[in-house]
């Protein structure tokens, strides 16, 4: 497997524009995530999937963002309007289930898009 | 809610050295914990992930403990290496993953 693939890997775009960042889990994982890397901040997690069902969307910041998972080898994550202060580095991971007694449970990252809001 | 800490914060050695990063966590209650490297500017690379059962994992020069009870972790690194410069980062899983600040270790030729 190829592992997790983000497009693209670069983003500039100007305050206002929407932006969709795109990510392609490993094959045959059924957990996806989304985080943002700041220097300020860190790792924050945005949303999670499970089975392409969103279970966890606490992380987002604002309602400008949205993310979706249309099937299992696909998802996206959408700002839209764009502001500056979103300029960060968007991560997606992919693992399998996670739960008591599971294996090979560990968590692969995509190179991450960067995204500059100008 | 589940929190993170790592210590230090930054770390600079000598080639050479043995060093230990550590990794703390509020809640008990969890799947594994994995720890990862990230190169600046580069996505995370996983390097060792310890199940809630174990005690312990080794690959190569790196062995990471897991103490679930005093939620606690260690990555020892042995002879370190200038190619060991990096951000090691930790992370608890319960359903989602939580993500310590990060050590940033500079190992000196």
């Amino acid at each position: 497997d190829a592992g997790v693939i983000q497009s693209p890997r670069h983003e500039v775009t100007e305050m206002g524009q929407e932006v969709t960042l795109r990510c392609k889990p490993i094959s045959g994982h059924d957990y996806l995530f989304w985080y943002r890397q700041t220097m300020m901040r860190g790792l924050e997690l945005l949303i999670y999937f499970n089975n392409n069902v969103p279970i966890d969307d606490s992380g987002m910041p604002e309602d400008r963002f949205s993310a979706k998972m249309p099937n299992a080898s696909f998802s996206t994550l959408k700002i839209q309007p764009s502001e500056p202060r979103d300029s960060a580095v968007y991560f997606c991971a992919s693992s399998l289930r996670g739960g008591q007694g599971a294996v090979n449970t560990e968590a692969f990252f995509g190179q991450g898009t960067r995204l500059t809001v100008v | 809610k589940q929190e993170v800490t790592q210590i230090p914060a930054a770390l600079s050695v000598p080639e050479g050295e043995n060093l230990v990063l550590n990794c703390s966590f509020t809640d008990s209650a969890i799947y594994n914990l994995q720890w990862f490297r990230q190169d600046p500017g580069k996505g995370l690379t996983s390097l060792l992930l310890i199940q809630s059962s174990q005690r312990e994992q080794t690959s190569g020069r790196l062995n990471a403990s897991l103490d679930k009870s005093s939620g606690r972790s260690t990555l020892y690194i042995a002879a370190s290496q200038p190619g060991d410069s990096a951000t090691y980062l930790c992370a608890v899983r319960v359903n989602k993953l939580v993500f310590g600040a990060g050590t940033i270790l500079r190992v000196k030729s």
